[in-house]
């Protein structure tokens, strides 16, 4: 069975940083893409950006270039999604999903990661 | 940027009635040299991560109820709920992933029972 397991929740406060994870297992990791999407509350869809784990080839959505990190730690199957620093508006739910590849959509979706910024 | 338009917001449907969301994009998501159009539906219920309907316009996902068929074109789509049940109750979002890397997704439209 394909799952991707989420990180817990997340509390921080403005100008923090942050790393949220999505495990993927019951298919090979390294052969399909991760891609993560945004729902701020209360609104829409909106993709982020992707990564191959297998050879960390990654591609962003202009409108979140420069503002998040995408990576992935193949050996322990699992993706990252990270902040240098957090602002109110990252306020979010975060879902990882699996993309089957990298001009496809997307068919499995983790739980998801709730992110709230607040001071 | 490609925009995705979803219409209507929102439709209240009688259980076992029609419901019919369509779905436009700015540009065309039709690739000639596979006559693939490159356009997912998702279903969201409350407090859940999205689930994969539909895939390639027209292609229903494993699993998934024959009551959602999805069709269309280029830039106009169109997803039907033939008869709507209670557990139907979400927000539905298409998804072109044609224009990469930003694989836009429409506002979402939301199906309640009348």
């Amino acid at each position: 069975e394909v799952q991707l397991v989420q990180s817990g929740a997340e509390v921080k406060k403005p100008g923090e940083s942050l790393k949220i994870s999505c495990k993927g297992s019951g298919y090979s990791f390294t052969s399909y893409w991760i891609a993560w999407v945004r729902q701020m509350p209360g609104k829409g869809l909106e993709w982020m950006g992707i990564i191959y784990p297998g050879d960390s080839d990654t591609r962003y959505s202009p409108s979140f270039q420069g503002q998040v990190t995408i990576s992935a730690d193949k050996s322990i199957n699992t993706a990252y999604l990270q902040w240098s620093s957090l602002k109110a508006s990252d306020t979010a739910m975060y879902y990882c999903a699996r993309q089957i590849g990298r001009v496809t959509h997307v068919d499995y979706w983790g739980q998801g990661t709730l992110v709230t910024v607040s001071s | 940027d490609i925009v995705m338009t979803q219409s209507p917001d929102s439709l209240a449907v009688s259980l076992g009635e029609r419901a019919t969301i369509n779905c436009k994009s700015s540009q065309s998501v039709l690739y000639s040299s596979n006559n693939k159009n490159y356009l997912a539906w998702y279903q969201q219920k409350p407090g859940q991560p999205p689930k994969l309907l539909i895939s390639w316009a027209s292609t229903r996902e494993s699993g998934v109820p024959d009551r959602f068929s999805g069709s269309g074109s280029g830039t106009d789509f169109t997803l039907t709920i033939s008869s709507l049940q209670a557990e139907d109750v979400a927000v539905y979002y298409c998804q072109q992933y044609y224009f990469t890397p930003q694989f836009t997704f429409g506002p979402g439209t939301k199906v309640d029972i009348k």
